[in-house]
């Protein structure tokens, strides 16, 4: 079984521009969700969505947005980049929403730097 | 959610000797995960123990978890260069999203 795909694997962007980063769970995976780590606040949690429905949201500004698709692929979106913004984010999927039990599978991330 | 807390923050020992690291949390649990993350790759499961376990293993991977004391701790036995990594524990009560502290860095010299 293939893993959780990330794409792009790096991406460098200039201040202002947005981004939009891709994830492709596991097949059979409903749930896929986004973390941000850097070096000095760790694994931060953005949201999570489960059959297209975001179902819990980190304390993330506004322009922090995601989707999920009907094939439970998804999408984070990233607008007017700054600075702070530079990081690993990283996808995970599962077959259960977070929290009842089934571990999640991460990707190996996609690392983006801001200019 | 809650975070666990990883200690040590960073670990370093000879290849062959044991490496002990331990997650403390807040709050009653359903259950609490660890997980590896190798530089610059995604977190990887190792395992998850449930609040009505005391030990569990896999391999050279010990799990002990004590709800007396709201913490839980990972052994990792006959260490080698590939364990080097970062580990993170994540309690979990209920449906609550995964939250992960700052991890233990843990180095094996050769």
């Amino acid at each position: 079984k293939a893993g959780v795909t990330q794409t792009p694997r790096y991406l460098i962007k200039t201040r202002g521009q947005q981004v939009t980063l891709s994830c492709s769970p596991i097949s059979g995976h409903r749930s896929v969700s986004w973390y941000q780590q850097t070096p000095g606040q760790g694994l931060q949690f953005l949201f999570e969505y489960f059959s297209e429905t975001q179902r819990n949201k980190g304390n993330f500004p506004g322009r922090f947005s995601g989707r999920q698709f009907s094939n439970s692929r998804s999408e984070m979106n990233v607008s007017t980049l700054e600075l702070g913004d530079s990081a690993l984010y990283l996808c995970a999927s599962s077959l259960e929403v977070q929290g009842r039990g089934a571990p999640l599978h991460f990707g190996n991330g996609t690392r983006l730097t801001v200019t | 959610s809650q975070q666990g807390e990883e200690d040590p923050q960073a670990l370093s020992i000879q290849e062959g000797e044991n490496a002990t690291m331990n997650c403390s949390y807040k709050t009653s649990i359903n259950n609490l995960q660890w997980y590896r993350q190798n530089s610059g790759r995604g977190l990887v499961h190792l395992i998850l123990i449930r609040s009505n376990e005391r030990e569990k293993h896999s391999g050279r991977l010990r799990v002990t978890l004590d709800t007396s004391k709201k913490s839980s701790s990972l052994l990792i036995t006959a260490s080698r260069a590939a364990d080097t990594a970062s580990y993170f524990c994540a309690p979990i009560q209920g449906a609550q999203k995964l939250v992960f502290g700052q991890g233990t860095r843990l180095t094996i010299n050769p």
